[in-house]
């Protein structure tokens, strides 16, 4: 059964410095992985879907990448602001065939970008 | 943009009652989905659907069942609602069939469900 783990649990930066939060999961046979950002009380927001056949995608300031073989995503903000504190989650299918599979998490990291 | 929608922010109801949790979304997405959100437990899929009337058992189905029957609408039922389903549940959609790889979730903005 695929796992999802997210390192670290919480960050605290200051504003203007670039970061990276790290997903690992353990069944290597994904077709995509995807990034939402959770703000308090809220819904996901879906900030990036890397296909299988990729290694990075990019949106504006994010930058994610993919590394299938060791089963590794990480997440690069870039120039972070306080507005970009939320909780980060990875998400991958739950199971290894193609159809309509929902997602499993990572726990997530708690970002939050002091001013 | 893709549109998500769920019926209630917050609801509160006792214990036993039998409750609807509705989800439309606008984007004519084959896949929805339903997922509770735990603290320490994180987010675990419940059951999901990739046609109308079709559907399937995620992980934690019991105590829940699902309809379907128009394309954009899908609920979630607690036939007798319990204190430990207390939870956010989130709707989420997809496009589904040979655009397996494209299968970007959008999600709704949850509801907040409480069983006293």
């Amino acid at each position: 059964k695929q796992e999802v783990t997210q390192i670290p649990a919480a960050l605290s930066v200051p504003e203007g410095e670039n970061l990276v939060l790290n997903c690992s999961f353990t069944d290597s046979a994904i077709y995509n992985l995807q990034w939402f950002r959770q703000d308090p009380g809220k819904g996901l927001t879906s900030l990036l879907l890397i296909q299988s056949s990729q290694r990075e995608q990019t949106s504006g300031r994010l930058n994610a990448s993919l590394d299938k073989s060791s089963g590794r995503s990480t997440l690069y903000i870039a120039a972070s602001q306080p507005g970009d504190s939320a909780t980060y989650l990875c998400a991958v299918p739950l199971y290894s065939g193609g159809g309509a599979d929902g997602l499993t998490f990572g726990k997530g990291t708690h970002l939050i970008i002091q001013p | 943009d893709v549109k998500v929608t769920q019926s209630s922010r917050y609801l509160v109801k006792r214990t036993g009652e039998k409750v609807f949790l509705e989800c439309v979304q606008d984007m004519d997405h084959e896949n929805m989905f339903w997922y509770r959100q735990d603290p320490g437990l994180g987010l675990r899929l419940i059951y999901f659907s990739y046609d109308v009337k079709m559907k399937e058992k995620g992980d934690i189905p019991e105590g829940y069942s699902v309809s379907r029957e128009k394309k954009e609408r899908f609920s979630l039922i607690l036939e007798s609602a319990s204190t430990n389903q207390t939870s956010m549940y989130l709707c989420a959609s997809s496009f589904g069939g040979a655009r397996v790889a494209y299968n970007e979730q959008f999600f709704g903005p949850g509801t907040r469900l409480t069983v006293l």
